[in-house]
């Protein structure tokens, strides 16, 4: 049982490159989420998924595209990468949409020169 | 617009000393909050959840209390080892789904 996985662990990309970060889970959860984490401002949710099929905006979306391929896949894409978004990524997912605690994969470094 | 303040200031304990770390938050009615353990190079691990008609929580030597009335959690650590030391984060939410919202963490770093 590996839980969150994410891929790849560390990423460097030049200014308007593109490049999609993968995350799976095997824990049968409904719920997938991406959250970026910057230093001093905490997490942040980028954009979440309640349920196979579905996609929303979190607080901070602009510049990153989401794709909810199955159940167990939740994948984030930069389109034209920009040095604001570097950051380290977290993907994370619960059970559902209740007071279920999230699980967290070990990120992603993104660094865009 | 809703607001989570957590001391940004690392806090150093001594071994065997009680940690007690605070969660303020502003225009924000959270139905229960959640605290995670973060250490370097790794992502959040949930803690401990606490909702809003619950005063207190514990799990071994943590302990987190949530007072609506004055918008404030508590995280304490009782009896606190140099494993213990990593951030924490807390991070309330609203009873619809489960969007959390985190505090930016307080660093703990417990010295044997």
């Amino acid at each position: 049982n590996a839980g969150v996985t994410q891929t790849p662990k560390f990423q460097v990309l030049k200014t308007g490159q593109s490049m999609t970060l993968q995350c799976a889970q095997d824990m049968n959860h409904n719920s997938m989420y991406w959250y970026r984490q910057d230093p001093g401002m905490g997490l942040r949710l980028i954009y979440y998924s309640a349920s196979e099929g579905t996609t929303d905006k979190g607080e901070v979306p602009n510049g990153y595209n989401v794709s909810r391929l199955n159940k167990r896949e939740f994948s984030l894409r930069l389109e034209s990468a920009a040095p604001s978004q570097t950051s380290v990524y977290f993907c994370a997912s619960s059970a559902s949409g209740g007071f279920e605690t999230q699980y967290f994969g070990p990120g992603t470094r993104l660094l865009v020169l | 617009s809703q607001k989570i303040e957590q001391n940004s200031e690392a806090l150093n304990i001594q071994e065997g000393k009680t940690a007690t770390l605070t969660c303020n938050y502003t225009n924000y009615s959270p139905a229960y909050l959640q605290w995670y353990r973060q250490d370097p190079g790794r992502g959040p691990v949930f803690l401990l959840l606490i909702r809003e008609n619950e005063k207190e929580k514990r799990k071994e030597r943590l302990k987190v209390t949530f007072d609506t009335t004055l918008k404030q959690s508590l995280f304490h650590i009782t009896a606190s080892q140099p494993a213990d030391s990593a951030t924490y984060l807390c991070a309330p939410a609203k009873a619809a789904g489960n969007k959390l919202t985190f505090g930016g963490g307080t660093r703990v770093l417990v010295k044997p």
